[in-house]
């Protein structure tokens, strides 16, 4: 079985330029979820989609980021302008719709945004 | 109030000792609880996820929960220095929805 697909895998940008994120769900995963990881730190949920439906993107800067997820496969993160503190990994990931108290994701290998 | 919390580190343990891993969470109603293991540079990969009072052993690591006390916690018997790792404590609040810690990083050393 396929993972969870990410490119690009590394991405340097400057500030105030736009970058783009693509991610490859497991095939029958209804559930994307994207995550930005800063050094240190443990990974916060920035938007999570069921089908192509958005569930959750209240920590999402709607003013520079915007992600989508059409036909509900795969989806892109947007950041336009980027600025400095947006350099971190971009991880997605993927899981069943369930309601099981112990449903699993799965993550993609994640994209390093690196913004100078 | 972060959602769940975990001493950064860095926990040092000779190699062949237990290592203790310990997450607390802030909603009671929480669900499962997950333990994601991320070596420098790659993704979180799972370990064990545990959703009910006790421990729950696979191999080497043993998760414990204690929904009273809203804590979980990880042990890893034998640490091996390939058990170096940063180890993520995930909560699962509702269905399909998931918080992180800032994860603690554990150095075994040879």
């Amino acid at each position: 079985e396929a993972g969870v697909a990410q490119s690009p895998r590394y991405k340097i940008i400057e500030k105030r330029q736009s970058v783009a994120f693509w991610c490859n769900p497991i095939s029958g995963h209804a559930t994307l979820y994207w995550y930005q990881q800063i050094l240190g730190q443990g990974p916060k949920l920035l938007i999570q989609f069921q089908n192509n439906g958005v569930v959750d993107d209240s920590q999402l800067p709607k003013d520079r980021f915007s992600a989508e997820r059409l036909k509900g496969v795969d989806s892109t993160l947007k950041i336009q302008p980027a600025k400095l503190e947006d350099s971190a990994v971009y991880l997605c990931a993927s899981s069943l719709w369930s309601t099981r108290s112990y449903n699993e994701q799965f993550f993609g290998p994640g994209t390093r945004l690196t913004v100078l | 109030q972060k959602e769940v919390e975990q001493n950064s580190g860095p926990l040092s343990v000779p190699e062949g000792a237990i290592a203790s891993l310990n997450c607390t969470y802030s909603d009671r109603g929480s669900q499962s609880f997950f333990w994601y293991r991320q070596y420098s540079g790659k993704s979180p990969e799972l370990i064990m996820f545990i959703y009910s009072n006790g421990d729950k052993e696979d191999g080497r690591f043993t998760a414990q929960l204690n929904k009273a006390s809203q804590y979980v916690s990880l042990l890893i018997r034998d640490s091996q220095p390939s058990d170096s790792a940063t180890y993520l404590c995930a909560v699962n609040p509702l269905f399909n929805k998931f918080y992180f810690g800032s994860g603690t990083k554990l150095n075994v050393k040879p």
